[in-house]
């Protein structure tokens, strides 16, 4: 089964409104990453967090992972149409295991 | 750059028929992977290597058999196609160490019918 879990699984938001995807573990992580896949492409990365209490900047989005370790969240503010997508975690098993991801349909 | 290339890009199967998926990455990546992505269901892993010669089972192994001679290729091969086989595959790879980046491929729309 999943070894992370991911909230919510979908989100439509007017454009202009805030987001936010959760991810969660039972067990301490390593690190973690976030991709995102546009429809009918493949995942790309966007970003790798490795601290505890973790907080890195991309533009428009934050991406923060928890101080035990064990969660971490994409928050993105004013969503635009280009945000459309879906977004997943990724944790590090001895192999990589991605949430299910959520969908993000932004409506202009 | 070529990074990770997936052939076919769109296969439709019989149920009983064999195929294999090619996956190569020209970025001398230790780490490859197999994943397949049904919707809502993310992406889920199907078999790994570490390097050539070193394979290992994902999540949802059974149905798919896969070898790793060289470090560049990575083939998936479907033994015995089945309905509940109809997904989108991704092949990916990264290099070692559990946080470097993985790159995917575009994916192999695949259909059982």
């Amino acid at each position: 089964g999943q070894q992370v879990m991911q909230i919510p699984q979908y989100q439509h938001v007017q454009e202009g409104e805030d987001f936010t995807t959760y991810c969660n573990s039972s067990t301490t992580l390593s690190n973690i990453q976030w991709y995102k896949q546009r429809p009918g492409g493949h995942p790309v990365f966007l970003i790798q967090l490795v601290k505890s209490g973790e907080v890195k900047k991309q533009k428009r989005l934050t991406f923060q992972f928890g101080e035990a370790k064990k969660n971490s969240s994409l928050h993105i503010t004013a969503t635009q149409t280009t945000d459309v997508g879906t977004y997943f975690c990724a944790a590090n098993f001895n192999k990589f295991y991605f949430g299910s991801g959520t969908k993000l349909n932004v409506k202009p | 750059n070529a990074g990770v290339t997936q052939t076919p890009k769109f296969q439709v199967l019989k149920t009983g028929q064999s195929m294999t998926l090619q996956c190569a990455q020209d970025m001398n990546h230790e780490y490859m992977s197999w994943y397949r992505q049904d919707p809502g269901m993310g992406l889920r892993l199907i078999h790994y290597s570490v390097g050539a010669g070193i394979t290992d089972q994902g999540e949802v192994p059974n149905g798919y058999n896969v070898s790793r001679s060289t470090t560049e290729d990575f083939p998936l091969r479907l033994l015995s196609a089945a309905p509940s086989q109809t997904s989108v595959y991704f092949c990916a790879s990264s290099s070692a160490g559990g946080g470097n980046t993985i790159y995917f491929g575009e994916g192999s729309w695949l259909t059982v019918v």
